[in-house]
């Protein structure tokens, strides 16, 4: 089975721009949460989806926003990117999400500059 | 905010057992504890998770606490793969994971 497939690995975008990751989940899972890492603050919740709709948010700004598609594939959205979204942007998916174990992937590298 | 509280960094031989802590003083009746570890470049990795009564896996065990306001995750015999950070997560009701700073172990040859 294929693992967590994230794209791209490494990303640079500059302030102000907006940007889109793509997470496509082990087949058959239909839970897909996002994290971001960061060295000060560590793993980070942004949020959960499970069939197509937003289950559980974390605590980050509006600007940051997901969405899943029929086939568990997810995608989030920074806008207005600042300084401070470089981050290793982890996907991690699990088949309906209630305690089950996360199977992450390497995540995306964000570089903002 | 982070749920759990765990030593920075921790130190085992090779071949030794490695014995790592984690306070969940807030826990409540209904919160899963899982561990994850994650090694450089890659995404955390699950090692095992439990509710109150102690857990068996091929990579770990996990004794938890009777009061639940700490576990222990142990490795029965370090190898040098099994150096990486090593993430105590409490799971609440509403399937978020509260991931916390994490315990960086080095294993020594």
């Amino acid at each position: 089975k294929a693992g967590v497939t994230q794209t791209p690995r490494y990303l640079i975008k500059t302030r102000g721009q907006q940007v889109t990751l793509s997470c496509s989940p082990i087949s058959g899972h239909r839970s897909v949460s996002w994290y971001q890492q960061t060295p000060g603050q560590g793993l980070q919740f942004l949020f959960e989806y499970f069939s197509e709709t937003q289950r559980n948010k974390g605590n980050f700004p509006g600007r940051f926003s997901g969405r899943q598609f029929s086939n568990s594939r997810s995608e989030m959205n920074v806008s207005t990117l600042e300084l401070g979204d470089s981050a290793l942007y982890l996907c991690a998916s699990s088949p309906d999400g209630t305690n089950s174990p996360l199977h992450f992937g390497n995540g995306t590298r964000l570089t903002v500059t | 905010d982070a749920k759990t509280t765990q030593p920075n960094s921790m130190e085992s031989n090779e071949e030794e057992p490695v014995h790592l802590p984690c306070n969940h003083s807030t826990i409540s009746g209904t919160d899963y504890i899982h561990w994850y570890r994650q090694l450089p470049s890659q995404g955390p990795e699950y090692v095992i998770h439990g509710l109150t009564s102690n857990v068996n896996n091929r990579m770990a065990s996990l004794a938890i606490a009777e009061d639940r306001k700490s576990s222990t995750l142990i490795l029965h015999r370090a190898t040098l793969r099994d150096a990486a950070v090593y993430y105590c997560i409490q799971r609440d009701t509403g399937n978020q994971f509260y991931f916390g700073t994490g315990t960086s172990l080095t294993v020594i040859p």
